[in-house]
């Protein structure tokens, strides 16, 4: 089956850094989204990128699917930024139906 | 506009019972998907549902099944519990099969 790795597993950054988070995917996808789960559990999508690049605020994030990577960008890291940040891929044509990597936990610290 | 909603947020169930958590779908969202979280891990897709239709299913046992209503809300039933049973619920729904999906809160299920 397809295997989605996110590199790098844990990351602790001081307010105001900015990162760089990885997504590997192993097979062609039809479509890519990131999330973000805060501490509560909530997953809240931050984009749905099969391809290019998109922006929104402080966040912007590229996928590059001839090369089976996807990046999520974060400038100027906020407190409210902690929590494990997801990408989860479309394993079947069209339905959507998401196969989740193995996370990044981001720990933002004041 | 009313986001996706999840009931009951936490259950205690023992092993051998049976369990039915619900999902009220995004307004004008006709597609919803479950997925199982289990503690540390990343989520697992159990199904999804699109028109009242099964839309695809992951490596869930029949003992996982569902039901979309024609108003689009969904449960998802789980037959004789089993410790590992015990995990995040999340339900997720989009605009239609295919699209962004939008994630509820979670039912939390704690099998004892």
């Amino acid at each position: 089956g397809i295997q989605v790795e996110q590199s790098p597993p844990d990351l602790i950054l001081q307010e105001g850094a900015n990162s760089t988070l990885r997504c590997n995917f192993s097979d062609s996808v039809n479509n890519l989204q990131w999330f973000h789960q805060n501490p509560w559990g909530q997953l809240i999508n931050l984009f749905y990128i099969p391809s290019g690049t998109k922006q929104n605020g402080r966040l912007s994030a590229t996928t590059v699917a001839t090369e089976r990577y996807s990046l999520l960008y974060i400038s100027s890291s906020q407190t409210t930024d902690s929590g494990v940040y997801f990408c989860a891929v479309d394993i079947r044509t069209g339905a959507n139906n998401l196969f989740f990597g193995t996370g990044t936990r981001l720990t933002v610290i004041p | 506009e009313t986001g996706v909603t999840q009931s009951p947020t936490h259950l205690i169930k023992t092993r051998g019972q049976q369990v039915t958590l619900r999902c009220s779908s995004q307004s004008g969202h006709n597609t919803v998907s479950w997925y199982q979280q289990a503690l540390g891990q990343g989520p697992q897709f159990i199904f999804q549902y699109y028109r009242e239709e099964e839309n695809g299913r992951g490596n869930f046992p029949p003992r996982f099944s569902g039901l979309q209503f024609p108003n689009y809300s969904s449960e998802l039933n789980v037959n004789a519990l089993e410790l590992d049973d015990s995990a995040l619920y999340l339900c997720a729904s989009s605009f239609t099969s295919g699209d962004t999906q939008y994630f509820g809160p979670g039912t939390r299920l704690t099998v004892l």
